[in-house]
């Protein structure tokens, strides 16, 4: 299963609304996750089943889906949100990425 | 939870490297649990994953037939064997839980990370 991120790269003020989009080549129902990878860091999990945030995430995240297009959303950045963002599909082995989009100030 | 991986470094093309991932903070019997890697300046690329009980195991097709995952629960540890290495697989290697909030969630917390190097 192919996953389609757009666009690779985003270039977004501190305050402003961000999204960013994800496409499935194929149905994955909602088996969609988000993760934020820092540079130099670990990545960490954002959003699950394509719309939920994880306990740990700022509510100012969000995801979206509309059959096999899905969207990450921030509202409102904060200078920590600066990342690059992967989604992944975990619908069927093998699990897929994104090719990522880097946020830049 | 904390997950560790350790056993990185440089390795000459063609040899062989075992990886381990040090589970702690939740009961590492219970979850599946993933490989993944990240060429320098690259991408995330899914790699592997194993079954809480140590089967079944899945591979993506770039490594499958030269990489194994395997686990020993008594440890809570995880392993990825490399072999027949090649320079592509240069990159970190992160091991990975996955989760169910009652359904299955997929990969909720990562390691560090471990570098592997393969140069002549």
């Amino acid at each position: 299963i192919q996953m389609t991120q757009s666009p690779s790269s985003l270039s977004a003020s501190v305050g402003d609304r961000v999204t960013i989009s994800c496409r499935a080549s194929q149905a994955i129902r909602n088996n969609l996750a988000w993760f934020q990878q820092l540079p130099g860091k670990a990545p960490k999990s954002l959003i699950y089943a394509a719309l939920s945030v994880q306990s740990w995430v700022p509510s100012r995240f969000s995801g979206g889906q509309s059959g096999t297009h899905f969207t990450l959303t921030i509202s409102g950045l904060q200078p920590e949100d600066f990342a690059t963002y992967y989604c992944q599909q975990y619908f069927d082995y093998p699990y897929t990425f994104g090719q990522g989009t880097t946020l830049e100030l | 939870v904390q997950l560790v991986e350790s056993g990185g470094g440089v390795v000459r093309p063609g040899r062989s490297l075992r990886l381990s991932c040090a589970a702690s903070g939740f009961t590492f019997t219970s979850f599946d649990m993933h490989w993944a890697r990240q060429a320098p300046g690259k991408g995330l690329e899914w790699l592997a994953v194993i079954s809480f009980d140590g089967s079944p195991k899945y591979y993506a097709d770039s490594v499958k037939g030269r990489f194994t995952i395997s686990r020993d629960n008594s440890k809570n540890t995880l392993y990825l064997q490399l072999n027949s290495l090649r320079f592509e697989d240069t990159g970190v290697y992160y091991c990975a839980k996955d989760d169910y909030y009652g359904d299955y969630i997929g990969i909720d917390h990562w390691g560090q990370g471990t570098l592997v190097t393969v140069s002549s």
